[in-house]
C-alpha cells in the first residue's frame, strides 16, 4: 500500500522570495517521487522524479526536491518565486513493479507581486 | 510534436445519456490512464490499460468504461449509471507497462471537463 500527504492545501508566497511545498509518503516498496504542476485547465506536467538515484533531484524552472527515507519527505523547493509559479502542485508516489500512481491531492502556490 | 490529444474541451451531458470521451497518443507509449479530478480531491484513476485489449479497473471505475483496441487510443464513455459526472477528466500514457512501470512518468493531455445540462 503507498499514500502521500501533502501538508498544506495553499501556501502563499511574495515574487522573489523561497518557496517551500511539503510532501510526506508512504510506501510498501523502495519509492519512485514525482512532482508535477497544474495550471488551470490544463493537463499535468512534470517538473522531477526521484527513482532511487541521487537524493537531490533537480527539476525544471529552477525547482528542486530532496528525498529524505528516515522523514519520508519529498519536499519541493525554490530559491525564488516567479509570478508563473502561480499553479496547484501535486506530489505523486509510486510503490513500484506493478503499482499505480497516489496523487497527494495538491497545493495550489499563490505569488503575489 | 509528440503527445496525448484529449477531445472535446468542454462536453455537457444530458440527464440519462452516454458520452464518450476521447484520448490519443502518438508516443508509441504501451500504458494509458483515466482520472477524474474533482476540487481539492487531488486525482482518482478510473481506467488503466498496460497493452491492447486489455484493461482493468482503478478505484472509481463505476459507471464507466473503456476500450483498448489500438495502441494509440483509449475513449473513456460516461455512462447513465454515473451519477455524479461533472469533473475534469485527464488522459494519461507512460513507457513500459510492465516491471518499471512503477519508475516512470505518465504524461498527460490537457483535459475533458464535463458538465450536467
Amino acid at each position: 500500500a503507498q499514500s502521500v500527504t501533502q501538508l498544506d492545501s495553499h501556501v502563499s508566497v511574495s515574487e522573489g522570495t523561497p518557496v517551500l511545498l511539503r510532501c510526506n509518503y508512504s510506501s510498501s516498496y523502495s519509492p519512485s517521487l514525482f512532482w508535477y504542476v497544474q495550471h488551470p485547465n490544463k493537463g499535468l506536467q512534470l517538473l522531477l522524479k526521484y527513482t532511487s538515484a541521487a537524493t537531490l533531484v533537480k527539476g525544471i524552472n529552477g525547482f528542486e526536491a530532496e528525498f529524505k527515507k528516515s522523514e519520508t519527505s519529498f519536499h519541493l523547493t525554490k530559491p525564488s518565486a516567479h509570478m508563473s509559479d502561480a499553479a496547484e502542485y501535486f506530489c505523486v508516489v509510486s510503490g513500484g513493479g506493478y503499482s499505480t500512481l497516489t496523487f497527494g491531492k495538491g497545493t495550489m502556490l499563490l505569488v503575489s507581486p | 510534436d509528440g503527445g496525448i490529444t484529449q477531445s472535446p474541451k468542454y462536453l455537457f451531458r444530458k440527464e440519462g445519456q452516454n458520452v464518450t470521451l476521447s484520448c490519443e497518443q502518438n508516443l508509441n507509449h504501451d500504458a494509458m490512464y483515466w482520472y477524474r479530478q474533482d476540487p481539492g480531491q487531488g486525482l482518482r484513476l478510473i481506467y488503466y490499460s498496460h497493452i491492447v485489449n486489455d484493461f482493468q479497473k482503478g478505484d472509481i471505475a463505476e459507471g464507466y468504461s473503456v476500450s483498448r483496441e489500438k495502441k494509440e487510443s483509449f475513449p473513456l464513455t460516461v455512462t447513465s449509471a454515473q451519477k455524479n459526472p461533472t469533473a475534469f477528466y485527464l488522459c494519461a500514457s507512460s513507457i513500459q507497462a510492465v516491471r518499471e512501470r512503477g519508475n516512470q512518468p505518465q504524461h498527460f493531455g490537457d483535459g475533458t471537463r464535463l458538465s450536467i445540462l
